[in-house]
């Protein structure tokens, strides 16, 4: 089974837009985190933003938040007032209890954004 | 500060070739991942190392593919005999600490095509 799902394969968004980049996971340890990186055309994997499974509020970073529904195991990424920059692919990926465990990726979800 | 540092940026071989890809971590991180990037399978980890030592290697194809870390500042991943089904993008990420908020920082890949 497929640790994490992002069921977007693509998206469109209009500049200045906000767009919601979906991710879902799946996990029976208590303690996991949760985290979105981006791909530009260039290749480089640059991280976002982080969610920990028992932090109380949705993590934010600049224009970038996270909608973190625990009860439905969704990490949405929710980018506002996109720009043209942010054209890419975004991945979503799950690290399950503490320690120097690797990432889960998911398959991504390319953004396209539109002037 | 030195991000991951990996080798070559890309290499072009021809089918039967040994290919040897080489990677740097950031000093003082003590895991260190190799992923595999494709557009049908996405990011894959390969294998990872914790303080030097191979922790997992369920990932790595088959036997034709071998990983070493001799140094806490020096990983390669070889693969002998290559096959064009091996192109694809390897990622070096390291990352340090115990908690799960351990952001991995990822290389600028290796772009691997065997014809």
């Amino acid at each position: 089974a497929q640790k994490i799902t992002q069921t977007q394969p693509g998206m469109f968004v209009q500049e200045k837009e906000a767009v919601t980049l979906d991710c879902t996971y799946d996990t029976s340890d208590p303690s996991y985190g949760l985290f979105w990186y981006k791909q530009p055309s260039s290749g480089e994997m640059i991280f976002l933003i982080y969610q920990g499974s028992y932090d109380q509020q949705n993590a934010t970073e600049g224009r970038y938040s996270l909608n973190f529904q625990k009860a439905r195991k969704s990490a949405n990424l929710v980018i506002s007032a996109s720009q043209l920059g942010d054209s890419a692919m975004y991945f979503c990926a799950m690290r399950e209890r503490s320690g120097n465990t690797p990432l889960v990726f998911g398959k991504g979800t390319r953004l396209s954004v539109i002037a | 500060d030195a991000g991951v540092i990996q080798s070559p940026r890309h290499e072009v071989t021809e089918m039967g070739q040994e290919v040897t890809l080489r990677c740097k971590p950031i000093s003082g991180h003590n895991s260190l991942f190799w992923y595999r990037q494709t557009m049908m399978r996405g990011l894959e980890l390969l294998i990872y190392f914790n303080n030097n030592v191979p922790i997992d290697d369920s990932g790595m194809p088959e036997d034709r593919f071998s990983a070493k870390m001799p140094n806490a500042s020096f990983s390669t991943l070889k693969i002998q005999p290559s096959e064009p089904r091996d192109s694809a993008v390897y990622f070096c990420a390291s990352s340090l600490g115990q908690g799960l908020y351990n952001e991995q920082f990822f290389g600028p890949g290796t772009r691997l095509t065997v014809l």
